[in-house]
């Protein structure tokens, strides 16, 4: 079966790092995305990894490993603005999204 | 706006009605897809087409759904006698083929199925 699993919710402190995980089983892999949804609002694109490593845009980076299935994304100096839910999205064999339920970040001051 | 636009944003309506919303891709974006998504969830794949071709329908969808992109361009996605259950924010996305095609999602339409 395909399953993408990332925690249900985080929370960290303005200024700080924090990095949400994502484990994928998918039919076939051509990229992993991540997406930005804030509450009532359409996801948008933060990045994309098909290669292993980091990608790293600005205040965010992700990383790949294809070999373990496994992906984060670092978000750095956190801002208050940056409390969202964060969506990663497995790109399978068909080049179809599968995608997580979402990791809500919550920001404290 | 040169960004994916749904009509309408929100709908409320009756158990047992029909409801059609309307989605109008990036222009010259050749792939769109519909999605739903619930509370907490992410978004939950129902169909998607390439140019006017439909390629793929979700298993999860029942017979009350039917998608159509008639020209190309614009697309309808209907849902016949709502269920209470339908209730979600249905996402549309737009993309051009190619490598990796980042979607772009419009602003989405909330059902309500009272």
């Amino acid at each position: 079966g395909q399953n993408i699993d990332q925690p249900t919710e985080m929370t960290a402190t303005e200024g700080a790092i924090v990095q949400i995980n994502c484990t994928y089983q998918t039919s076939g892999f051509n990229g992993l995305f991540w997406y930005q949804q804030h509450a009532g609002e359409a996801p948008t694109f933060l990045s994309y990894n098909v290669l292993d490593g980091l990608e790293e845009k600005g205040r965010f980076s992700s990383f790949l490993s294809r070999s373990k299935g496994y992906s984060y994304l670092l978000l750095k100096e956190l801002q208050m603005k940056d409390s969202a839910s964060y969506l990663c999205a497995s790109v399978d064999s068909n080049y179809q999204l599968i995608w997580g339920a979402g990791t809500k970040l919550i920001i404290k001051p | 706006d040169t960004g994916v636009s749904q009509d309408p944003r929100h709908k409320i309506t009756k158990r047992g009605q029909n409801v059609t919303f309307r989605c109008d891709p990036i222009s010259e974006h050749n792939r769109l897809y519909w999605y739903r998504q619930t509370l907490g969830q992410g978004p939950e794949f129902l169909t998607y087409f390439q140019n006017e071709a439909q390629l793929e329908k979700s298993r999860l969808l029942s017979d009350r759904f039917s998608a159509e992109r008639p020209k190309g361009s614009f697309s309808t996605l209907e849902i016949q006698r709502t269920e209470q259950g339908d209730s979600a924010m249905y996402l549309c996305a737009s993309s051009l083929q190619g490598e990796w095609d980042e979607q772009f999602f419009g602003p989405g339409t909330r059902l309500t199925v009272l």
